[in-house]
């Protein structure tokens, strides 16, 4: 099955700088790469995702990059807000399967410090 | 918030005692999951269901069993709950035919095993 090792476990920075979250990733035909951001005590938000034919993504302040070769995709934040601290969570999809049994990264703590 | 509801929302209960949680979905998504939180390991699957009757096995299903016998919803039962499952149950639904793997949380159950 998958396996996705997510780092750093905790990112500390200040209002305005940029953040940027690593997954690597085990199964060289997984397809589907989701990020999710869950503040304390709510429910995972689906921020941004990205499937394997395309190597970036951006959604306003937030992009994710992918590199297949490598086996690994990144979560980039750019001008960093204090509502940004939270909880984000990568995940990857084992390929061959379409029922999306999604395995997540052990997530990223946010903070930004204003 | 893709109309999905939990419910208990909280639970306490003790060791060997039977316990069913509920996940209802207002939307007629063919694609259902529940997975457990818990501080270290991110957000393990334990079953998902692809249709009325149509469930198959996650990561962790060991103490689980689950049903969906109406499209709107899925039940989580615990036989005979053991601390170890104390933890936040997530339910989630995928919106779209086309993309399965595109997941959707629901505000999630917090359960005490004592």
């Amino acid at each position: 099955g998958e396996n996705v090792e997510q780092h750093p476990s905790t990112l500390s920075v200040q209002e305005g700088d940029s953040a940027v979250i690593k997954c690597t990733y085990s199964d060289s035909a997984s397809n589907y790469f989701p990020w999710y951001k869950q503040e304390l005590g709510k429910r995972p938000q689906l921020i941004i995702d990205i499937r394997s034919n395309v190597g970036e993504k951006k959604d306003q302040r937030i992009a994710v990059t992918l590199n297949k070769t490598a086996k690994h995709f990144s979560l980039h934040i750019t001008e960093t807000q204090p509502e940004d601290s939270a909880v984000y969570f990568c995940a990857g999809i084992a390929g061959g399967t379409s029922y999306g049994k999604l395995t997540f990264g052990q997530g990223t703590i946010l903070t930004v410090h204003p | 918030d893709a109309g999905i509801t939990q419910s208990p929302r909280h639970k306490v209960t003790e060791t060997g005692t039977p316990v069913t949680l509920r996940c209802h979905q207002t939307e007629n998504h063919r694609y259902m999951y529940w997975y457990r939180q818990d501080p270290g390991h991110g957000l393990r699957l334990i079953h998902y269901s692809y249709g009325v009757k149509d469930t198959d096995k996650g990561e962790v299903s060991d103490g689980y069993s689950v049903s969906r016998s109406k499209t709107e919803d899925f039940l989580l039962t615990l036989e005979s709950a053991t601390s170890s499952q104390t933890s936040v149950y997530f339910c989630a639904i995928s919106e779209s035919e086309a993309l399965p793997n595109e997941q959707f949380f629901g505000p999630g159950t917090r359960l005490t095993v004592l």
